[in-house]
């Protein structure tokens, strides 16, 4: 069974100041890695989507896929107080049919 | 406008009771799911339906019934519920199988407290 476990649980940084979003996964066959952001009481809105080793930038959310490493992360450039909200890490196996969501980070940014 | 909708957005429950979580979506797609997330954990799989009048179980189905009545409708059912229910439900859609390569589209959840 996929395990996926996000850290930190918590994170608290600066405004304009680097955020880095961990996560790590133990299925190595897994295809895609997608971030998606909850604000508290909305949605989960997908960031960004990665298949391969490297790295996918969308606007100021970059992710870093390491599959030996069985690992890819979440860097959000200039995070702002409205990026404070939960990111969840979600891993999808192709073969198995199967999306396997992270816990979750929760991020605030202080002014 | 949002395209997967839920209601209601909050409710509290009695113990036993029955409750039902309505879910609407207008993106056309075929798949439609439903979550629920409690505070330490992820997101998990409770049912799923790729076509109206069928459902399939996920990954917690137990003490949940689901009815896709509809491409756009999708209910979660819980007969009897109990405290353990308490969490968040999120419906989602998606135009296909979640896990093989398809973008889920979440509603805003729906806050379910078993008292």
């Amino acid at each position: 069974q996929q395990k996926v476990q996000q850290s930190p649980e918590s994170l608290t940084v600066s405004e304009g100041a680097m955020a880095s979003l961990n996560c790590t996964f133990s299925d190595g066959t897994s295809n895609n890695f997608r971030w998606y952001r909850q604000h508290s009481a909305k949605g989960l809105e997908v960031l960004v989507s990665i298949f391969s080793d490297g790295e996918k930038e969308e606007g100021r959310f970059t992710a870093h896929l390491n599959r030996a490493n069985l690992h890819v992360s979440l860097h959000i450039r200039e995070p702002q107080p409205s990026d404070s909200a939960v990111y969840l890490c979600a891993v999808e196996n192709y073969n198995q049919g199967k999306l396997i969501f992270g816990q979750g980070t929760k991020l605030s940014i202080k002014p | 406008e949002a395209a997967v909708t839920q209601s209601p957005r909050s409710k509290v429950a009695v113990t036993g009771g029955k409750v039902t979580l309505s879910c609407h979506q207008t993106n056309n797609h075929d798949y439609m799911y439903w979550y629920r997330q409690d505070t330490g954990h992820g997101l998990r799989l409770i049912h799923y339906s790729y076509v109206a009048d069928s459902t399939e179980k996920g990954d917690i189905p137990d003490g949940y019934k689901a009815s896709r009545p509809s491409q756009e409708n999708f209910s979660l059912i819980l007969e009897l519920a109990s405290l353990s229910q308490t969490a968040v439900y999120f419906c989602a859609s998606s135009p296909g199988q979640g896990g093989s390569g398809n973008t889920l589209y979440f509603g805003e959840g729906s806050r379910l407290i078993v008292v």
